[in-house]
């Protein structure tokens, strides 16, 4: 968990458009893979994760896919709405606890 | 449950003052955490522990100290409050150290040093 990648910095897009937001790791030991939303003012809360051994999972209009291979995986959301806009932060903690968080994307989706 | 609780929520400091920052959890967790968020930016590591007496340095643990003495309780000490120091401040708490789990946070603490 010691180095997280996250991209793009900013993403604008039109409600009912999707929107896709990655994020890269180092440690070949992790298997656990939350994103964060942070609402304006408000603490960050997980809103959906995902372990090693799946591939892909889905909730409502949210879905998170994995790549071990390639050490990446991409946060999903489809449909978006203007209470989608917020600070999404991937997370990884590798095999050590230490949990570090990806630079954040801020979205904005446009009405 | 409370789950995660920080005090104060708002503090102004002048410059080369010291004060703590108090995070504790009702829910047991091994792992805290302490981050800093400046302005429109991300969560950057402070400190964290992984139980009750050890506590490691993140990737931004110059000016502060910790202590983990319970389960229950992780301070955060400023000694020589700085400028630099104006942040958000959350603490966050884990039964994994975030492996497998959520971790959940506090509700902040806003401090501006003058």
């Amino acid at each position: 968990g010691e180095n997280v990648e996250q991209h793009p910095s900013t993403l604008s897009v039109q409600e009912g458009d999707s929107a896709v937001i990655k994020c890269t790791y180092s440690d070949s030991a992790s298997n656990y893979f939350p994103w964060y939303k942070q609402e304006l003012g408000k603490r960050p809360q997980l809103i959906i994760d995902i372990r090693s051994n799946v591939g892909e999972k889905k909730d409502q209009r949210i879905a998170v896919t994995l790549n071990k291979t390639a050490k990446h995986f991409s946060l999903h959301i489809t449909e978006t709405q203007p209470e989608d806009s917020a600070v999404y932060f991937c997370a990884d903690s590798g095999n050590t606890g230490k949990l570090i968080f990806g630079q954040g994307t801020t979205l904005q989706v446009k009405p | 449950n409370a789950g995660v609780t920080q005090t104060p929520k708002f503090r102004i400091l002048k410059i080369g003052q010291s004060m703590t920052l108090q995070c504790t959890q009702d829910m047991n967790h091994n792992y805290m955490y302490w981050y800093r968020q400046d302005p429109g930016m991300g969560l950057k590591l402070i400190y964290y522990s992984v139980g009750a007496g050890i506590t490691d340095k993140g990737e931004v643990p110059n000016g502060y100290n910790v202590s983990r003495s319970t389960t229950e309780d992780f301070p955060l000490r400023l000694e020589l409050a700085a400028p630099s120091q104006t942040s958000v401040y959350f603490c966050a708490s884990s039964p994994t150290g975030g492996r497998l789990t959520e971790a959940f946070f506090g509700q902040g603490t806003r401090l501006t040093v003058v």
